[in-house]
């Protein structure tokens, strides 16, 4: 079956890093992507890996592993509008994403 | 770029009336669009697919003829809830694809909130 695993809430504090894990089964892999929610809001695209390695955008990273099925988001330091909810969706064979349930991050000062 | 639109932003009915939900794609074409239920501190739930021209895949447990879906043109998908009840109150999002760009990604509207009452 396809499935995607990461944890349901982590807190950190203003200005520090938090490192958001997320571990993937699908059939088939076109890519994963990491979508930041906030309350209320429909998400927003933040990355997209489909090659092993790091990306980097700014204050943010995601960092991709095909063969541990593993990704995570490397947030740096971090502001209060950074408390969302984090979401890892792996794109399938049929290019159809497979979605987390999020991570709520609290961000505390 | 990549802006999806939806109307309306939220909406009360009354129980047992229909209500119909509009994306929009303003900036670019999209030959798929996406239909999503997201409850309270849930994840996204997809409920359909939908292809311009062709009839829209629902994903399992979703009643197609409870949520009926258009997508008439590239631009438009439709999405319409029939006798609505209070346990259809939910969030409804749609995306949709840009196939010009690189990644594939799918772009979010801002949201419909509906309210069965």
């Amino acid at each position: 079956g396809q499935n995607i695993d990461q944890p349901t809430e982590m807190t950190a504090t203003e200005g520090a890093i938090v490192q958001i894990n997320c571990t993937y089964q699908t059939s088939g892999f076109n890519g994963l992507f990491w979508y930041q929610q906030h309350a209320g809001e429909a998400p927003t695209f933040l990355s997209y890996n489909v090659l092993d390695g790091l990306e980097e955008k700014g204050r943010f990273s995601s960092f991709l592993s095909r063969s541990k099925g593993y990704s995570y988001l490397l947030l740096k330091e971090l502001q209060m509008k950074d408390s969302a909810s984090y979401l890892c969706a792996g794109m399938d064979s049929n290019y159809q994403l497979i979605w987390g349930a999020g991570t709520k991050l609290i961000i505390k000062p | 770029g990549a802006v999806v639109s939806q109307h309306p932003s939220w909406v009360i009915c009354k129980s047992g009336t229909s209500v119909k939900i509009e994306c929009r794609s303003l900036d670019f074409q999209a030959t798929t669009m996406f239909w999503y239920r997201q409850f309270p501190k849930q994840s996204l739930m997809l409920m359909a697919t939908s292809n311009e021209g062709s009839k829209a895949t629902y994903e399992q447990g979703v009643e197609k003829d409870k949520f009926l879906i258009n997508h008439a043109s590239l631009t438009l998908s439709t999405l319409t809830v029939t006798s609505a009840h209070p346990e259809d109150s939910s969030f409804y999002i749609c995306s949709a694809r840009d196939i010009q760009r690189e990644y594939n990604e799918q772009f979010f509207g801002p949201g419909t909130r509906l309210t069965v009452l």
